[in-house]
């Protein structure tokens, strides 16, 4: 399967605890995104990465989001201290181009519950 | 206000009507407009994208941008019960670079 892969699926975490997702991109995509998704609504922009470099950061992540893609592979999205508010589906996206609307893959997310 | 605005409808059609979706925005320099098709359970899909203002037709779809309006639209021939799903507008380029903003998403519903 060349898709993007999102792992684990589900997470059910306590409030206070923390949490990493992992996702790996389509072979050779250079860029690759984080989305947060809340029912009813689409996806928000958290972060992307062009290789192994973060070039933006959403303003609305507070600094207990972190997120890497060492080597410009697979990246993880780590959240701290969780907080029921970060209830919601995390969606990893790659692409791979030279403009601003290269077609994103998205992987089938991440759902986490904070109790 | 939000940079994206999109009705979440739901919006039910007969198959085989025309469906009409649509985006209003406030960033005037978003250069980039694309449509992704949501269905239940699963990732976003892109279905097309524009550059700039102009029309784009793709089989039974036909995406327009009003850049002076700030007004994107989304048109849906022959709609059939498989379109049925989660419809966002999304758009990106403000900065230079790769960030994409999406709209909330309309849900569509065709009926047989």
């Amino acid at each position: 399967d060349t898709g993007v892969s999102q792992d684990p699926r589900h997470k059910i975490t306590k409030r206070g605890q923390n949490v990493t997702f992992r996702c790996d991109p389509i072979s050779e995509h250079n860029r690759l995104y984080w989305y947060r998704q809340t029912l009813g609504q689409g996806p928000e922009f958290l972060t992307y990465f062009q290789n192994e470099a973060q070039l933006e950061k959403s303003r609305l992540l507070s600094d207990r989001f972190s997120a890497e893609r060492p080597k410009g592979s697979f990246s993880t999205l780590e959240i701290q201290r969780t907080e029921q508010g970060d209830s919601a589906m995390y969606l990893c996206a790659s692409s791979y181009g030279t403009h601003g609307a290269d077609t994103q893959y998205f992987g089938p997310g991440t759902r986490l519950t904070v109790l | 206000q939000k940079e994206v605005e999109q009705d979440p409808g739901p919006l039910s059609v007969p198959e085989g009507a025309i469906v009409s979706l649509n985006c209003t925005y406030s960033n005037s320099a978003f250069q980039y407009f694309m449509w992704y098709r949501q269905y239940s359970r699963k990732g976003p899909e892109l279905l097309m994208y524009t550059y700039s203002s102009g029309n784009k037709e793709d089989g039974r779809f036909t995406a327009q941008v009003d850049k002076s309006s700030k007004y994107i639209s989304l048109f849906i021939r022959d709609s059939q019960p498989s379109d049925s799903a989660t419809y966002l507008c999304a758009m990106s380029g403000d900065t230079g670079g790769f960030k994409t903003i999406f709209g909330a998403g309309t849900r569509l519903f065709v009926k047989a």
